[in-house]
């Protein structure tokens, strides 16, 4: 296991509806990425946080947006659900911004209805 | 732009075989690449990555990827299969735009039959 843990595991929401997913990185890392997987696909990057800020967003629109706290943890939100926001969301840490060897967590499958 | 590509979506070993995953890239540069593995149900778990140096990189549970500049190719390997391995395994490239972050190819299901 990688020390990452993501919550909740499992969430059903509706179209329009607004959804909170958090994630607790790795002991010692600071860096904080967020990925989208959806079915049968490989992860898409949504975005990264270092020291509480924005580092680089991928192609994903401003209704996705994260936080990121002093501990580094860090939670993801996405306004007004869309049915295609279904996936699961991975967030991934890694020691620092230079380092690139990212270390996931188990996930949080989210169902739009 | 930067990817990977992953041509088989499914390969299929009978245990004690060995196996090949391909993974092709195309970087400008001098490429980062990894390979990450899922269990069902389970995040991506890290099995090793080639930065610089020896070109045969060795990683966990007795997995190896050669790494070829010629063929642009970073194709994971296992000496001998085991059910256990039956998995879906992905090929990543990183990529540097403001943040460091994975492109991932699609993933190739691989299993194992006994």
């Amino acid at each position: 296991e990688t020390g990452v843990t993501q919550s909740p595991t499992h969430l059903i929401k509706t179209r329009g509806q607004q959804v909170t997913l958090r994630c607790s990185s790795q002991s010692g890392h600071n860096t904080v990425s967020w990925y989208q997987q959806a079915l049968g696909q490989g992860p898409q990057f949504i975005f990264q946080y270092y020291r509480e800020e924005e580092n680089g967003r991928g192609n994903f629109p401003p209704r996705f947006s994260g936080l990121q706290f002093p501990n580094y943890s860090s939670e993801l939100n996405v306004n007004a659900l869309e049915l295609d926001d279904s996936a699961l969301y991975l967030c991934a840490s890694s020691r620092t911004i230079f380092q690139e060897t990212q270390y996931f967590g188990p996930g949080t499958r989210l169902l739009v209805l | 732009a930067q990817s990977v590509a992953q041509p088989e979506d499914q390969v299929n070993v009978a245990e004690g075989n060995p196996l090949t995953v391909k993974c092709t890239y195309s970087v400008s540069g001098n490429p980062y690449l990894f390979w990450y593995v899922q269990y069902p149900n389970r995040g991506l778990q890290f099995l090793l990555k080639y930065i610089t140096g020896d070109n045969l990189v060795k990683g966990s549970y007795g997995f190896e990827a050669e790494f070829n500049k010629s063929q642009t190719s970073f194709h994971l390997k296992k000496p001998s299969a085991l059910v256990s391995d039956s998995a879906l395994y992905f090929c990543a490239v990183r990529v540097i735009q403001g943040a460091q972050k994975l492109v991932f190819g699609q993933g190739t299901r691989l299993t194992i039959n006994p």
